[in-house]
């Protein structure tokens, strides 16, 4: 593995249903992002993590949670997925600590709620 | 609130020069980055600004003026390959990234 990974790498899921999005990095960074991108607007944060074993809530949280169990994964669920989750997520991770934090991006996850 | 603003789309030539613009109003600003993002692709790292005045990095260049919430992105010898998306995003008194909607540009021959 180098970098960050995300799978699946697209899904087609029915409303209603349960998803697990999986992100895992080994660039042993302390903080790990979820953003969602859609079309016409900026990449929002759903949920980030700066250590492992603490999560925070980003912009838009409804309908997402996350957990951060060890430095490397940092998966997000949809409990009950609905049609406006459509959308492209991809997961990030940081330094936290340099001088510039930079963020850096997994390949991302295309998913469709019917 | 918080707001990014840039260009929706722009078109160049070919071995020509673009310059992109970013305007913000953020609570707090802890730096300015850019993100090149390829369709269908991960965004990636470009450039990070945190103090005013212009950071060159081959090709491309960023500028930024604090007092202003202004910066913008020099491209320069304009590559078919440059054809994507360019995200400006500043770092809010949270410590979180404000992202704008992206420019898409499109390099013509």
């Amino acid at each position: 593995i180098a970098g960050i990974t995300q799978a699946p790498t697209s899904q087609i899921l029915a409303a209603g249903r349960r998803m697990t999005l999986r992100c895992t990095q080994d660039m042993r960074h302390n903080a790990m992002y979820w953003y969602r991108q859609d079309l016409g607007l900026g990449l929002r944060l759903i949920h980030y993590s700066n250590t492992a074993g603490t999560t925070g809530k980003g912009e838009v949280p409804d309908g997402y949670s996350v957990s951060r169990a060890n430095t490397d994964d940092f998966p997000l669920t949809l409990a009950s997925a609905v049609p406006s989750q459509t959308s492209v997520y991809f997961c990030a991770s940081s330094e936290r600590g340099g001088s510039t934090d930079t963020q850096y991006f997994g390949p991302g996850t295309r998913l469709t709620v019917l | 609130g918080q707001n990014i603003d840039q260009p929706t789309e722009m078109t160049a030539t070919e071995g020509a020069i673009v310059q992109i613009n970013c305007t913000y109003q953020t609570s707090g600003f802890n730096g300015l980055f850019w993100y090149q993002q390829h369709a269908g692709e991960a965004p990636t790292f470009l450039s990070y600004n945190v103090l005013d005045g212009l950071e060159e990095k081959g090709r491309f260049s960023s500028f930024l003026s604090r007092s202003k919430g202004y910066s913008y992105l020099l491209l320069k010898e304009l590559q078919m390959k440059d054809s994507a998306s360019y995200l400006c995003a500043v770092r809010d008194s949270n410590y979180q990234l404000i992202w704008g909607a992206g420019t898409k540009l499109i390099i013509k021959p």
